[in-house]
């Protein structure tokens, strides 16, 4: 089956910039979203369609992408940042999955 | 503001079933396909399955076809999953999550409730 593969952890220290990448064969031909979730609570979209932001999302978060991988910025990383990261797409069929999940934490 | 609250979960017997309900406000819920996703305790998240907005179209992830099933009643605003042949593998928070449409397809989970929590004893 198709996977979405994460680093499982990344530690920043505030201020700096973490970055969180995602690969899949498929990620060239469908579109990736990130979501953000935090301990006890429902994950919230961050990035859609590689790099669009949804309103309300703080600007220090961006997405690229650049071949099978794609990546999440997190510019000016804050103690509320700490969280799991998931990415998300889909297969060649247009099946969805989720990446393997990346947990922040902020030193 | 787009409200999606889940309800329904509980703890069952291995080989039991239950049926989840996702009741939505805010939003012109019939104009909106629907998801179901769940994420194990400790683990990441996983799609279920997906119902398009007139309930033509569904689909299920492969581990829980022919055991769950996806409908949705657009006039109670309401999405369910009917979980047969429940097993332990099955314990989940279970999230359901809306697609927004846009011009040439649909964003996915833009929105999602808060979950219910489903205990398969075995």
């Amino acid at each position: 089956s198709y996977e979405l593969t994460q680093p499982p952890s990344v530690s920043v220290s505030p201020g700096q910039t973490a970055r969180i990448t995602c690969s899949g064969d498929a990620l060239p031909k469908q579109y990736a979203y990130w979501y953000q979730q935090k301990p006890g609570q429902a994950p919230v979209m961050l990035i859609y369609k590689d790099r669009e932001r949804p309103s309300g999302i703080p600007e220090r978060f961006s997405g690229s992408s650049s071949g099978t991988t794609v990546t999440l910025t997190i510019s000016g990383v804050q103690a509320e940042d700490e969280a799991d990261y998931y990415c998300q797409s889909a297969d060649i069929s247009g099946t969805y999955v989720f990446g393997t999940g990346t947990k922040v934490t902020v030193l | 503001d787009v409200q999606l609250v889940e309800s329904g979960g509980g703890l069952v017997q291995s080989g039991g079933s239950l049926r989840l309900s996702c009741v939505a406000s805010g939003f012109t819920f019939s104009d909106y396909a629907m998801n179901w996703v769940r994420q194990a305790p400790g683990k990441g998240l996983e799609w279920i399955s997906y119902i398009s907005s007139s309930t033509t179209t569904t689909f299920y992830t492969d581990s829980v076809k022919g055991r769950f099933t996806i409908s949705r009643d657009n006039a109670k605003n309401s999405l369910y999953l009917q979980m047969n042949s429940l097993r332990a593998e099955d314990t989940a928070v279970y999230y359901c999550a809306r697609d927004r449409n846009i011009p040439g397809g649909r964003i996915p989970f833009d929105y999602w409730g808060q979950g219910t929590l489903v205990t398969v004893s075995s």
